[in-house]
């Protein structure tokens, strides 16, 4: 089983530059989110989508964007990419929020230069 | 706002010694709390969790019992392994919300053989 799935697993942009990160999940999970995690900060929810056609702002959603494309996949969009924005960044999944696990991809270090 | 607080690291243990990570965590309502747990390069994978009040989480040696009356949720574990090395999150959902998992800062743990 695939799981949840990012690509790419490693990028280097150079400020200014966009990227799209891309997350797919085969689980037929309706809630799927988008993090980042950098030293001494754990991780801290960007956007998050509650069900297909559904996104909401997390914790940290400044200079990012996101698209829930169907219910498998939701993307990560930095249009202008600044060196605040170097972290490793992990999708996640749930069917149920309320009591089940969340699954998480194997994230993307991203960096910025 | 919903918080988790965990002791930071790292912590420096001995093959086969007592592990304890102190979790405490505020937030409105009777929130699920878990255990994820972060190997090198790989993202973070569900350990245990409590959906309610003296609930115990248990799984590879490792338990949690959720204590409302001191918001708490430590992680015990009676006598750790070289492969225990790992960062440990402490996270708590709320029933009611959609907008994922609040993260403690993580616990970096090294076991020394």
């Amino acid at each position: 089983n695939a799981g949840v799935t990012q690509t790419p697993k490693f990028q280097v942009l150079k400020t200014g530059q966009s990227m799209t990160l891309q997350c797919a999940q085969d689980m037929n999970h309706n809630s799927m989110y988008w993090y980042r995690q950098d030293p001494g900060m754990g991780l801290r929810l960007i956007y998050y989508s509650a069900s297909e056609g559904t996104t909401d702002k997390g914790e940290v959603p400044n200079g990012y964007n996101v698209s829930r494309l169907n219910k498998r996949e939701f993307s990560l969009r930095l249009e202008s990419a600044a060196p605040s924005q170097t972290s490793v960044y992990f999708c996640a999944s749930v069917l149920d929020r309320a009591n089940s696990p969340l699954h998480f991809g194997n994230g993307t270090r991203l960096t910025v230069t | 706002g919903d918080s988790v607080t965990q002791m930071e690291g790292p912590v420096t243990l001995s093959e086969e010694a007592f592990l304890t990570i102190n979790c405490t965590y505020t937030a409105t309502g009777y929130p699920s709390l878990f255990w994820y747990v972060q190997y090198p390069g790989e993202g973070l994978q569900l350990l245990l969790k409590a959906t309610k009040a003296d609930d115990k989480g248990s799984n590879k040696g490792f338990e949690a019992t959720y204590r409302k009356e001191t918001t708490s949720f430590h992680l015990e574990k009676g006598s750790v392994q070289v492969s225990d090395s790992a960062v440990y999150f402490c996270a708590l959902i709320k029933r009611e919300g959609a907008d994922g998992l609040t993260f403690g800062k993580g616990t970096h743990l090294i076991i020394q053989p």
